[in-house]
């Protein structure tokens, strides 16, 4: 399986502000996702990011609030706009795993509070 | 949209008692169901997986998993608990294109 990292790991921010989590992973891989877990609430995909292309959001999520970035095969960032409270999670990547179709492999999470 | 269930949010059990976590999905098509697991301080991690072929799968550690499709379940079971066990417990479900949907998780502490 790939071997994931997100900064930052945590941070604390005040409303109103921008937070951009970076993801790298250890090899090329084609499709990377973003996910949110807000307290108490199960893993929420919010977009999926495949290099060369627009990422698609899901439903409930849009670019201008999480923009995404995909610049190569091994490197994303999700940006986190004008924050408010709500926006309080932990905030994943993840990577579907080489030869493995349809697995996906998680980083860390970046736990981010919003004051 | 399909949605994941998990009941019991918190599970205490004792080393060595057996352990079954349920998962129901509502969608109606073919799908992949996948169970991953949080230890401590860790990384989410892919217990097991079902795509097709033989309902019981085997995973990691000793957990297994049965696909009913008259039930829309997969629950996931270990006879003999121990402490190392204690983490959170996801099951997630795709229709195929990679878009996960995740149950809210099981909370499973094992006393020693």
């Amino acid at each position: 399986s790939a071997v994931i990292s997100q900064k930052p790991s945590r941070d604390i921010c005040q409303r109103g502000t921008s937070l951009t989590i970076q993801c790298q992973v250890d090899s090329q891989v084609t499709m990377m996702f973003w996910y949110r877990q807000q307290p108490g609430q199960s893993l929420t995909l919010i977009a999926t990011a495949n290099q060369g292309s627009e990422a698609t959001y899901e439903s409930g999520f849009v670019i201008d609030k999480f923009p995404i970035s995909r610049p190569n095969l091994t490197f994303s960032t999700l940006t986190v706009s004008n924050m408010s409270p709500e926006d309080s999670s932990i905030y994943l990547c993840s990577v579907e795993g080489q030869g493995v179709v349809e697995t996906q492999y998680f980083g860390p999470g970046t736990r981010l509070l919003v004051l | 949209a399909q949605s994941v269930s998990q009941h019991n949010h918190h599970v205490i059990l004792s080393e060595a008692a057996s352990l079954e976590l349920g998962c129901n999905y509502s969608y109606g098509g073919t799908v992949n169901l996948f169970w991953y697991v949080q230890y401590p301080g860790q990384h989410l991690q892919l217990l097991l997986k079902y795509f097709s072929g033989d309902p019981l799968v085997k995973g990691i550690k000793g957990f297994e998993a049965e696909f009913i499709k008259s039930k829309f379940s997969f629950n996931l079971r270990k006879p003999s608990v121990q402490w190392s066990d204690t983490a959170e417990y996801f099951c997630a479900v795709s229709p195929g294109n990679n878009r996960l949907a995740f149950g809210k998780g099981n909370q499973v502490v094992v006393i020693p």
